[in-house]
């Protein structure tokens, strides 16, 4: 069975700008969790789709938005891009409502110029 | 609000020794934890997850535990080889939805 796939894998952007990263989770699973990872902060939770309807938000601002769609594939946006925003973003995914074993996948390494 | 403290945040063992990685979280009402390691630039690798009904769990070489009245979780890892040096993250899962709240991990060392 393939693992949770995350693309693109690195990405490049100026400030202001903004971005699209998506996640394809694990065949059968419908749970999709996003993670901002900086060696400042850790791991921080954003926010929690399933069955296309987001359940979960962590503390972040409204220029981070996501949204699932009805194969489970799930996609994240930040608009207005900020030097803070570089990080790791990790995507997760677990078969059912939760709380169920999640599964990560590689990440997308985003850079802000 | 659940927060997470992991000891020590970092480790370096010669190759074989047996060591163990603790976690303390605040908030003692959750569902399971979850344990992963993580190599530098990748994503989170789940090693175990442990029911909140659960004492213990094991997995080859690995043994976590969890002592949910205290807020208390240690992952025991037995003849340690260079091939575990990595960071180990504990995440208990609270409140609703599949929610994971991170200690800021164990940074591993086994030197050979």
């Amino acid at each position: 069975k393939a693992g949770v796939t995350q693309t693109p894998r690195y990405l490049i952007k100026t400030r202001g700008q903004q971005v699209t990263l998506s996640c394809s989770p694990i065949s059968g699973h419908r749970s999709v969790s996003w993670y901002q990872q900086t060696p400042g902060q850790g791991l921080q939770f954003l926010f929690e789709y399933f069955s296309e309807t987001q359940r979960n938000k962590g503390n972040f601002p409204g220029r981070f938005s996501g949204r699932q769609f009805s194969n489970s594939r799930s996609e994240m946006n930040v608009s207005t891009l900020e030097l803070g925003d570089s990080a790791l973003y990790l995507c997760a995914s677990s078969v059912d409502g939760g709380p169920y074993e999640q599964y990560f996948g590689p990440g997308t390494r985003l850079t802000v110029t | 609000k659940q927060e997470v403290t992991q000891i020590p945040a970092a480790l370096s063992v010669p190759e074989g020794e047996n060591l163990v990685l603790n976690c303390s979280f605040t908030d003692s009402a959750i569902y399971n934890l979850q344990w992963f390691r993580q190599d530098p630039g990748k994503g989170l690798t789940s090693l175990l997850l442990i029911q909140s009904s659960q004492r213990e769990q094991t997995s080859g070489r690995l043994n976590a535990s969890l002592d949910k009245s205290s807020g208390r979780s240690t992952l025991y890892i037995a003849a340690s080889q260079p091939g575990d040096s990595a960071t180990y993250l504990c995440a208990p899962s609270t409140g609703y939805g599949n929610k994971l709240v991170f200690g800021a991990g164990t940074i591993l060392r086994v030197k050979s």
